[in-house]
């Protein structure tokens, strides 16, 4: 079994609807992070939890929530779908230390919003 | 602005060729920087991860060197084979960085032809 887990891996829905992507890892890592992947401009930081009472945004959080139920899960919302949200979003772990640390990423959730 | 950057973006050799993959980046002052192999349609996974204090790591036939005066790493992969077709990113987590973001280069599409 992965040790970061995503589901789900591959969605379609429609504009204005809610959808939640969901993390969970197996690592006993304490810290967790979305992000997104598009063609042409990489990965960007939506969101990231160094515990289960802490939650950051990162430069791109507009139009996204979290929730960090649990120091192993850890899920990212989208209110309202737009299609511009269409994107490969990926959830990362890490230990705590210095600086970002070692990151482990899950497979990846591919998300179409038409 | 703290930038990451991958030159070229795609890259193309015979299989037994020695890979050589650059890494540049716009500060000095990082916490660490990270090597990623990326299969199409697959997650990262990590490859090596050099500490600011460091200025090489091995893993393998995978030597990633780090030379933050003049802000450049370069992964090597000896003896190049099919498998080793993937996209390349590398990742620098700055001292100075809002968030703690860690900020991705564009990456290298690398084909080894058997």
């Amino acid at each position: 079994d992965a040790d970061v887990t995503q589901t789900p891996r591959n969605r379609i829905t429609k504009t204005g609807k809610r959808i939640m992507l969901e993390c969970s890892q197996t690592k006993g890592h304490d810290r967790m992070y979305w992000y997104r992947q598009d063609p042409g401009l990489g990965l960007r930081l939506i969101y990231y939890s160094f515990d289960v009472k802490d939650i950051n945004k990162g430069e791109i959080s507009d139009g996204y929530s979290v929730s960090r139920q649990a120091q192993a899960k850890f899920s990212l919302s989208l209110e309202s779908a737009i299609p511009n949200q269409t994107a490969l979003y990926f959830c990362a772990t890490s230990m705590t230390g210095v600086g970002t640390g070692e990151l482990f990423f899950g497979e990846g959730s591919r998300l179409t919003v038409l | 602005k703290q930038e990451v950057t991958q030159i070229p973006a795609a890259l193309s050799v015979p299989e037994g060729e020695n890979l050589v993959l650059n890494c540049s980046f716009t500060d000095s002052a990082i916490y660490n920087l990270q090597w990623f192999r990326q299969d199409p349609g697959k997650g990262l996974t990590s490859l090596l991860l050099i500490q600011s204090s460091q200025r090489e790591q091995t893993s393998g036939r995978l030597n990633a060197s780090l030379d933050k005066s003049s802000g450049r790493s370069t992964l090597y992969i000896a003896a190049s084979q099919p498998g080793d077709s993937a996209t390349y990113l590398c990742a620098v987590s700055w001292v100075k960085a809002a968030g703690n973001k860690l900020t991705f280069g564009g990456g290298t599409r690398v084909l080894v032809k058997p």
